[in-house]
């Protein structure tokens, strides 16, 4: 299966640390990669490959895997961090799927 | 500095087509694939396919296989994505992006699909 499954929602503290997860049978086989997506803007690439930030990232942002399933850590959130989050990985057939995507609250 | 510039908003009856185009710079247009990638209303990200510029070679979602056309010119640093069939629950945010891991997104555009 091609599907990617994350939890709808997750709420931390401010200046805590929190992970989102995603699980699915293509990240054994394939890195996924995370978007943070604020309301009314574009998706904006946060993680890809084996934990790599994209240029003006924060360090905050760190990823990992294990078996089928991704994860995305943000150490200390800030306010600026609420956003929905979305994994990202190939699929079968040089196709390409997206997680249904976490709310995150900054509390 | 790289950039996607999509077309504007447009509205559409059922049963109508619409061409979303997208519009890169500061970057190498060939060699690079464009993904377009739909978000309905509230909801989440969807792949709905990509397009080759170099050989104009697709891959599409197969949800959409059998309605959208994804294109290219070279000329003009453009791809563009076309939707058959229009019914409401196509109403979206329609964004394309690059195939360099999606790291470039065009900012979107808003198709509302009503009778």
């Amino acid at each position: 299966s091609s599907e990617l499954t994350q939890d709808p929602a997750v709420s931390v503290a401010l200046g805590q640390t929190v992970t989102i997860t995603c699980q699915g049978d293509s990240l054994r086989t394939y890195y996924g990669s995370w978007f943070q997506q604020k309301p009314g803007q574009a998706p904006v690439l946060v993680l890809f490959g084996e934990n790599i930030r994209p240029s003006g990232i924060p360090d905050r942002f760190s990823g990992s895997t294990s078996g089928n399933t991704a994860s995305l850590t943000i150490t200390g959130a800030q306010a600026q961090d609420e956003a929905d989050y979305y994994c990202k990985c190939r699929g079968a057939g040089d196709t390409w799927v997206f997680g249904g995507g976490t709310k995150l609250t900054v509390l | 500095q790289v950039q996607l510039v999509q077309s504007g908003a447009e509205v559409k009856k059922p049963g109508a087509s619409v061409k979303v185009s997208c519009k890169a710079s500061g970057y190498r247009f060939i060699g690079n694939p464009i993904h377009w990638v739909r978000q309905a209303p509230g909801q989440g990200l969807e792949w709905m396919g990509y397009v080759h510029p170099d050989n104009g070679d697709t891959k599409y979602a197969q949800k959409f296989q059998d309605r959208v056309t994804m294109t290219s010119d070279t000329s003009i640093s453009t791809a563009y994505m076309e939707l058959r069939r229009l019914r409401s629950d196509d109403t979206g945010m329609y964004f394309c992006t690059r195939d360099m891991g999606m790291d470039v997104w065009g900012q979107g555009t808003t198709v509302i699909v009503s009778s």
